[in-house]
């Protein structure tokens, strides 16, 4: 167990929809990224948030969107869904940032289907 | 803008064989290379987390090597168990986290 957990778990959404996907933090970490993990490849970096401010962010448009509450667990929000955005969406914490030696911790996943 | 190839992109072996999984990287600028375990559907579990000033980490039957000069990393593991049959995942930490595709290991009994 990381003690991060990741709701919900299996998801199903039409092309067009929004949706919101969430994440808590392990206790005492301040650091949250989220990637997107198609079937059969890496993780892919979506953005990262460090102390309720985005500082680090990969090659998705701006539909992909986060927040970062004060308790540190996160929301990653998706608008107008497409069908390549059928993946496995992974949240992992840590301590301090990218720019650090703190291991990352992560979460079971959520499974998203965009049919 | 770095790039992290593994290979193989699978393995198969008895139980019992020493393997190893490569990893190469291009952009030697990094903090920190990480080696994680993925079970089928699963999140990531992390291994061992070498830092840019080290050579290698042990932990119980894994080592996992790192050479920022030539931008490579191993990962070995010993005594291979059928347990130990997921894909493993390298990632570099720089400006960015950038993963590897990941070698599916699957150990026979």
């Amino acid at each position: 167990e990381t003690g991060v957990t990741q709701s919900p778990t299996h998801l199903i959404k039409t092309r067009g929809q929004q949706v919101t996907l969430r994440c808590s933090s392990q206790s005492g970490h301040n650091t949250v990224s989220w990637y997107q993990q198609a079937l059969g490849q890496g993780p892919q970096f979506i953005f990262q948030y460090y102390r309720e401010e985005e500082n680090g962010r990969g090659n998705f448009p701006p539909r992909f969107s986060g927040l970062q509450f004060p308790n540190y667990s996160s929301e990653l929000n998706v608008n107008a869904l497409e069908l390549d955005d059928s993946a496995l969406y992974l949240c992992a914490s840590s301590l301090g940032g990218l720019a650090t030696n703190e291991k990352l911790f992560f979460g079971s996943g959520t499974q998203l289907s965009v049919l | 803008k770095q790039e992290v190839t593994q290979i193989p992109a699978a393995l198969s072996v008895p139980e019992g064989e020493n393997l190893v999984l490569n990893c190469s990287f291009t952009d030697s600028a990094i903090y920190n290379l990480q080696w994680f375990r993925q079970d089928p559907g699963k999140g990531l579990t992390s291994l061992l987390l070498i830092q840019s000033s080290q050579r290698e980490q042990t932990s119980g039957r894994l080592n996992a090597s790192l050479d920022k000069s030539s931008g490579r990393s191993t990962l070995y593991i010993a005594a291979s168990q059928p347990g130990d049959s997921a894909t493993y995942l390298c990632v570099t930490s720089g400006s960015r986290l950038t993963f590897g595709e990941g070698t599916q290991l699957t150990v026979n009994p």
